[in-house]
């Protein structure tokens, strides 16, 4: 067990639907990382929130937001869906602090999406 | 031009045989540079941690890292079939973790 907590582990839904992923990070990290993983692209960079606020986006969709609340967890809230974001949602957690410490991510076991 | 390139393999080797999984990265002003291995689509955990150049070794697995010719390296010695898995290196830059594409890695009994 990593720490960081994700649900539901799977998820299938039909596509114009919305969904919302939940993570809650490792005890004590402020930081949290949302990443997608399907069989072509690899892992790709969606969002991070440090201590409730946006700091860095990547490819994240319009149809995509996240957020992260004053209690530290994060929701991925996936709109309009369609087959192509069918994938894994990774979330991550990092802690403070300079080398070994803010750019360390620890990952969860991931939540599977299908979209049918 | 993606941050991080990495031949996908797959790649598969005997029992106690040296693997060798190389990464080029593109911007030389990264410093942090990971190994991260994943097991049949689970989560990704950390198996390496270097900072700017040199080697780095723990066990069977060594670390090095190349700014000269921004190339990352990670070698696995006496490998085992439970080193079965998708090697993906990283870098951290700009808040964010940039993955190479993973290398599949099977070793056989």
């Amino acid at each position: 067990d990593s720490g960081v907590t994700q649900t539901p582990k799977h998820l299938i839904t039909a596509t114009g639907q919305r969904v919302t992923l939940r993570c809650s990070p490792r005890s004590g990290d402020l930081s949290v990382y949302w990443y997608q993983q399907s069989l072509d692209q690899g892992l790709q960079f969606l969002i991070q929130y440090y201590n409730g606020e946006e700091r860095a986006k990547g490819n994240i969709l319009e149809r995509f937001s996240a957020q992260q609340f004053p209690d530290l967890h994060s929701e991925l809230n996936l709109s309009s869906l369609e087959l192509g974001d069918s994938a894994l949602y990774f979330c991550a957690s990092s802690g403070t602090g300079g080398a070994g410490g803010a750019n360390v991510l620890t990952f969860g076991a991931g939540s599977r999406l299908t979209v049918l | 031009q993606k941050e991080v390139e990495q031949d996908p393999g797959p790649l598969s080797v005997p029992e106690g045989a040296i693997v060798s999984l190389n990464c080029t990265y593109s911007n030389s002003a990264f410093q942090y540079f990971m190994w991260y291995r994943q097991y049949s689509r689970k989560g990704p955990e950390l198996l390496m941690y270097t900072y700017s150049s040199g080697n780095k070794e723990d066990g069977r697995f060594t670390a090095q890292v190349d700014k000269s010719s921004k190339y990352i390296s990670l070698f696995i010695r006496d490998s085992q079939p439970s080193d079965s898995a998708t090697y993906l290196c990283a870098t951290y830059n700009d808040y964010k973790l940039s993955f190479g594409a993973g290398t599949t890695v099977t070793v056989r009994a």
